[in-house]
C-alpha cells in the first residue's frame, strides 16, 4: 500500500498571502489528523476530520481550517499568513473514527516570508 | 487538556549501550501512548505503542513499559546501532469518542557514539 502523500512538499509565501496544502490518507483510511511541527512548539494538534467532518481542532486560531472530501483526502487552509506560520505541516491517516495508531505523511515546508 | 513531559531531551550512548527516554502524562484519561522516530529530514515513524490495558510491549530491540498510577511510560532500545540515531518523540491520546488528537513531548535526540 502506498503511504500517506503531501503536497505540495516545500512551500513560500510572504505574510498576508493564503496557503492551501493537501494529504492523501493511506488507501482505505477514512481519518486524517493534521499536525503544526516548529523548533519551539515542536509537534502540535491542528485538527481531525473523519467522514468528510471535523471531529476535533486544536488550540489554533480561525485563520487555521480544513475539509476532506468524500474520497478521504483533506486540505488545510492557513489564511492571512504571519511570520510565525512557518513550520512543517504533517498530516496523518488512520483506518477509521477513534482509531488511534496514526500514519504520517512527509510533510509540506511552509516559508512566510 | 493533556500535557506530555519527556525527558532527557538529548541522550548520548555508547554503540552497544542501552537508552532510555521517559515521559510522564496528566490526563488519567489517557489510553494510548505510540512512540515515534523521527530522522532529520523525514516524516515521524511509528516505532513501538502501548494500550492502557497492557503493562510493557516488546518489539525485538525496543520495548515500552507503561505505569498508568504513576502516568508515565518509558522506551527502552537495547543494544543501540548507529542507525538509531534519531529524534525521538513520545506521545499520549484518549482514542473512543472526543479524541483530541496525539498530545506529544518536546522530544529526544539520541546520539549513538561509535
Amino acid at each position: 500500500k502506498a503511504g500517506v502523500t503531501q503536497t505540495p512538499r516545500y512551500l513560500i509565501k510572504t505574510r498576508g498571502q493564503q496557503v492551501t496544502l493537501s494529504c492523501s490518507p493511506i488507501s482505505g483510511h477514512r481519518s486524517v489528523s493534521w499536525y503544526q511541527q516548529t523548533p519551539g512548539q515542536g509537534l502540535q494538534f491542528l485538527f481531525e476530520y473523519f467522514s468528510e467532518t471535523q471531529r476535533n481542532k486544536g488550540n489554533f486560531p480561525g485563520r487555521f481550517s480544513g475539509r476532506q472530501f468524500s474520497n478521504s483526502r483533506s486540505e488545510m487552509n492557513v489564511s492571512t499568513l504571519e511570520l510565525g506560520d512557518s513550520a512543517l505541516y504533517l498530516c496523518a491517516s488512520s483506518l477509521a473514527e477513534y482509531t488511534d495508531t496514526q500514519y504520517f505523511g512527509p510533510g509540506t515546508r511552509l516559508t512566510v516570508l | 487538556g493533556e500535557n506530555v513531559e519527556q525527558h532527557p531531551s538529548t541522550l548520548s550512548v555508547q554503540e552497544g549501550d542501552s537508552a532510555v527516554i521517559k515521559c510522564t502524562y496528566s490526563d488519567s484519561a489517557s489510553n494510548y501512548f505510540p512512540w515515534y522516530k523521527q530522522e532529520l529530514g523525514k516524516r515521524p515513524q511509528l516505532i513501538i505503542d502501548i494500550r492502557s490495558n497492557v503493562g510493557e510491549k516488546k518489539d525485538q530491540r525496543i520495548a515500552v513499559t507503561l505505569n498508568k498510577t504513576a502516568k508515565h511510560f518509558s522506551l527502552h532500545i537495547t543494544e543501540t546501532q548507529p542507525e538509531d540515531s534519531a529524534v525521538y518523540f513520545c506521545a499520549a491520546m484518549y482514542s473512543g469518542g472526543g479524541a483530541d488528537g496525539l498530545t506529544f513531548g518536546k522530544g529526544t535526540h539520541l546520539i549513538i557514539q561509535p
